[in-house]
């Protein structure tokens, strides 16, 4: 167990749904970042959080969106689902500073139908 | 720019072979480098870190600045190594942001 707790571990809806996928990072992490794990893209970086300020963005489409909150969870809103959007969603934590190990969820499973 | 290659999608190996899993990379900064491994599309693990120059399941992997290169190795394959393999790369210029590799798929074949 990494610490790094995703929820719901799947999720099935509908093209044009909106979900929201949860994320507790490890205690005392400040870090939060999300990735997408599609079978054609492979592991693609999206966003990043520290300590509730968003620091990096990867390729993250605009209908998608993140934030942390002060209690340092994070959510990764997904709207106006597509079929393409179907992909494994992780979530990792670390530490900001020094040479750190991120700690990865066990990730979401979202399958748009 | 910032880029991680693993140039093998998949790399197959009988058991006791030895591995080598190819990673390269683009920074200008001063690199820090990892090896994550998932099983079985579980959860990414850290498998070792550049820095810390341990050997973890009988993995080594060596920093090359001259040939941006950091290869994972291991002399002889065992079949429970068969999985996904990441190398990644932290910018730390950019909030600690870690980019990945493509991943490369060992698989070994008893």
């Amino acid at each position: 167990d990494s610490g790094v707790t995703q929820t719901p571990k799947h999720l099935i809806t509908a093209t044009g749904q909106r979900v929201t996928l949860r994320c507790s990072p490890r205690s005392g992490d400040l870090s939060v970042y999300w990735y997408q794990q599609s079978l054609d893209q492979g592991l693609q970086f999206l966003i990043q959080y520290y300590n509730g300020e968003e620091r990096a963005k990867g390729n993250i489409l605009e209908r998608f969106s993140a934030q942390q909150f002060p209690d340092l969870h994070s959510e990764l809103n997904l709207s106006s689902l597509e079929l393409g959007d179907s992909a494994l969603y992780f979530c990792a934590s670390s530490e900001f500073q020094g040479n750190t190990e991120a700690f990865f969820g066990q990730g979401t499973r979202l399958t748009v139908v | 720019a910032q880029r991680v290659t693993q140039p093998e999608k998949l790399l197959s190996v009988f058991k006791g072979a030895p591995v080598e899993l190819k990673c390269n990379y683009s920074y200008s900064g001063s690199p820090e480098l990892f090896w994550y491994v998932q099983y079985s599309r579980q959860r990414l693990q850290l498998l070792l870190r550049h820095i810390s120059r341990e050997s973890i399941k009988g993995f080594t992997a060596d920093l090359n600045k001259g040939e941006t290169s950091f290869h994972l190795k291991k002399p002889f394959a065992q079949e429970e190594d068969s999985a996904m393999y990441y190398c990644a790369l932290m910018i730390y210029n950019q909030g600690g942001k870690l980019i990945f590799g493509q991943g490369t798929e060992l698989s070994v074949k008893p």
